[in-house]
């Protein structure tokens, strides 16, 4: 989910796990949603993105789920490997805007 | 194709120089924003450029300043700078609205 403070919150698994990484947004004006994965050292890269007119999308090993009524984004990413460690961020965009608002991402730690 | 890319990777600065990076688009990429990275604050936003004009700012000072270019390769540039501007800084493109990140300039200032 979101950060409080300067700490990012941290989902530790085992790898073959599936994991759920969850981000609440706040702008019921979004209407498209990307994850992105950021490994240390490099850029985001892209997962996987959603409109709002969905509310499942899948990909390779992951899948997103929007809720709009509560606000809520999930991605799952099925029987996880020690090389999808990363902080995980959610972005929306509202009406249009090409500007996406990052939410504080999700330290995913993945053990052998 | 080939992705994004920043020069230099690494850039080490003292306290009121000033400081210029590089950022190529994805090829057929028109757009072109900067955001700032640093780990109290995540990711923020610092403008968005598109056919070489300026069309969407985020809250920064006005020493935070970007071009782009007939070619779509940006620039951004950084004057007088503060201890605070160390960060890593982060350009994506984008077609439209799926957006693609470089590896960023990471930014010391001492």
């Amino acid at each position: 989910g979101e950060s409080v403070g300067l700490h990012l919150p941290t989902l530790s698994v085992q790898e073959g796990d599936n994991s759920i990484i969850n981000c609440a947004y706040s702008n019921s004006a979004s209407d498209y949603f990307i994850w992105y994965k950021q490994e240390s050292g490099k850029g985001p890269q892209f997962i996987i993105d959603i409109r709002s007119n969905m509310d499942k999308r899948q990909g390779q090993r992951v899948t997103v789920l929007l809720n709009k009524t509560v606000k809520h984004l999930s991605l799952q990413i099925a029987a996880t490997q020690p090389g999808d460690s990363a902080v995980y961020f959610c972005a929306e965009m509202g009406g249009g805007s090409y500007i996406p608002t990052f939410g504080r991402g999700t330290s995913l730690i993945v053990h052998p | 194709k080939a992705g994004v890319t920043q020069t230099p990777r690494y850039l080490i600065k003292t306290r009121g120089q000033q400081v210029t990076l590089s950022c190529s688009p994805i090829s057929g990429h028109r757009s072109v924003s900067w955001y700032q990275q640093t780990p109290g604050q995540g990711l923020q936003f610092l403008f968005e450029y598109f056919s070489e004009t300026q069309r969407n700012k985020g809250n920064f000072p006005g020493r935070f300043s970007g071009r782009q270019f007939s070619n779509s390769r940006s620039e951004m540039n950084v004057s007088t700078l503060e201890l605070g501007d160390s960060a890593l800084y982060l350009c994506a493109s984008s077609l439209e609205r799926e957006q693609y990140f470089g590896p960023g300039t990471r930014l010391t200032v001492t």
